[in-house]
């Protein structure tokens, strides 16, 4: 059974640019969440999705950042004209329809904007 | 409101020492479940343990033990003759209430020194 897969490991843009980041969740689990981890910083909450549906989207900066997860396909976070603020690492995790709250962690995504 | 305080920022140990790494939670839910996670220099995120408000057993697994005290608010993790592999950020975050987003300590970061 294959771990949440995130891609890409690492991603550079340049200031202005968009930011595409990819979660495919363990397979059965159907809840899907979107953590943050500044430097030297512990993780902070984002986003919660299940299929179709935003769940709880209080962690999200207001402007610039959106998510999603499809029907059929990975979840993704979208960072749409970065500045160098948004360097960092998003780390996506998903959780079983029967235990929610234990959520497993993929390998992150580290963001350099220039 | 809901935090987690890891007031250890950080500790260094020789290798075969015994540590001890303090959380210590806040929470009005009655309902809630801690756990405590480990990112190694490599970057990911391990889940390690999963415990919820209502079993206060300590739980031993090799040389990792638990200890939850809900009389103090703490979650402690002991790590018995450490070892250089050890050596990481670990993280204690608490689910609490009718959300699933985890709320993450700042992380304390062990170093084990052979």
């Amino acid at each position: 059974n294959a771990g949440v897969m995130q891609n890409p490991r690492h991603l550079v843009r340049r200031r202005g640019q968009e930011a595409r980041l990819r979660c495919s969740p363990m397979k059965g689990h159907s809840h899907v969440y979107w953590y943050r981890q500044l430097p030297e910083e512990g993780l902070k909450f984002m986003v919660y999705l299940q299929k179709e549906n935003i769940i709880d989207e209080s962690g999200m900066p207001k402007e610039r950042f959106s998510a999603e997860f499809p029907k059929e396909g990975p979840s993704i976070l979208r960072i749409q004209q970065v500045v160098r603020g948004d360097s960092a690492a998003y780390f996506c995790a998903s959780s079983p329809p029967d235990s929610p709250e234990t959520q497993y962690f993929g390998p992150g995504t580290r963001l350099l904007v220039l | 409101a809901q935090k987690v305080t890891q007031a250890q920022t950080e500790i260094s140990v020789v290798e075969k020492e015994d540590v001890t790494l303090d959380c210590v939670y806040e929470t009005r839910d009655t309902t809630y479940y801690l756990f405590w996670y480990k990112q190694p220099p490599s970057g990911e995120l391990v889940f390690l343990i999963r415990r919820n408000s209502f079993d206060e057993q300590n739980e031993i697994s090799g040389r990792y033990s638990w200890n939850f005290q809900k009389s103090t608010s703490s979650f402690n993790f002991t790590i018995t003759a450490s070892q250089v592999v050890d050596s990481a950020v670990y993280f204690c975050a608490l689910v609490g209430g009718n959300t699933d987003k985890l709320i993450f300590g700042t992380g304390t970061r062990l170093q084990v020194f052979p």
